[in-house]
């Protein structure tokens, strides 16, 4: 099936500074990539919908400076949490649609200290 | 909008033990239905799909049967492994924007 990476898996920033997360689908285009936020035992929430060369829609309630997206290519979208404090802690996922089906990327553990 | 209702975990049980993880949906039209395995440290995984009423998903030994009637999606697995032990989302989709259930954690001990 196909298959949706995120780099990095785990990242460490402090509190202020950016942080970048990569998402790719390696074996197909997507026009539409989804940004989720999980926290610990919760479900996936929602952020935002890349799309490839347009502006991201975001959900309500997400700050759409704080979480920057960047749909640059068919097969990569990024997401930059920027000015980073420790409630933006969490597990960041994506996923991207092929034919019928959702791909999700291993997810990107956020530590802010 | 579309909801989708798991039952609340977590859930304990013994290996081998029969497994039924409740599910049900409100959306309008006729969504895909979809269950998602999340194992600790790591992504989402499908497990299983149903694209339309009547039609079971399976895989790895779990069941799901699309009910339109009832609008449920009830994960079954008749004898559970120490491995299973992971999160289950429930999630359906409209258009290619899917929403999740609240995930069930299901913990097998030996």
């Amino acid at each position: 099936g196909a298959v949706v990476s995120q780099h990095p898996s785990w990242v460490i920033c402090k509190s202020g500074t950016s942080v970048k997360i990569e998402c790719r689908s390696l074996d197909f285009q997507a026009t539409t990539m989804f940004w989720y936020r999980q926290f610990p035992k919760q479900s996936l929430m929602l952020m935002a919908t890349s799309n490839e060369g347009s502006k991201a829609t975001y959900e309500q309630g997400v700050e759409k400076d704080k979480f920057l997206i960047n749909h640059a290519s068919l097969t990569l979208s990024t997401l930059t949490v920027t000015s980073a404090h420790p409630e933006d802690s969490s597990f960041y996922i994506c996923s991207a649609p092929s034919l019928y089906e959702q791909y999700f990327g291993p997810g990107t553990r956020l530590t802010v200290t | 909008g579309d909801s989708v209702t798991q039952m609340e975990g977590p859930v304990t049980l013994s290996e081998e033990a029969f497994l039924t993880i409740n599910c049900t949906y409100t959306a309008t039209g006729y969504p895909s239905l979809f269950w998602y395995v999340q194992y600790p440290g790591e992504g989402l995984q499908l497990l299983l799909k149903a694209t339309k009423a009547d039609d079971k998903g399976s895989n790895k030994g779990f069941e799901a049967t699309y009910r339109k009637e009832t609008t449920s999606f009830h994960l079954e697995k008749g004898s559970v492994q120490v491995s299973d032990s992971a999160v289950y989302f429930c999630a359906l989709i409209s258009g290619s924007r899917l929403t999740f259930g609240e995930g069930t954690q299901l913990t097998v001990n030996p």
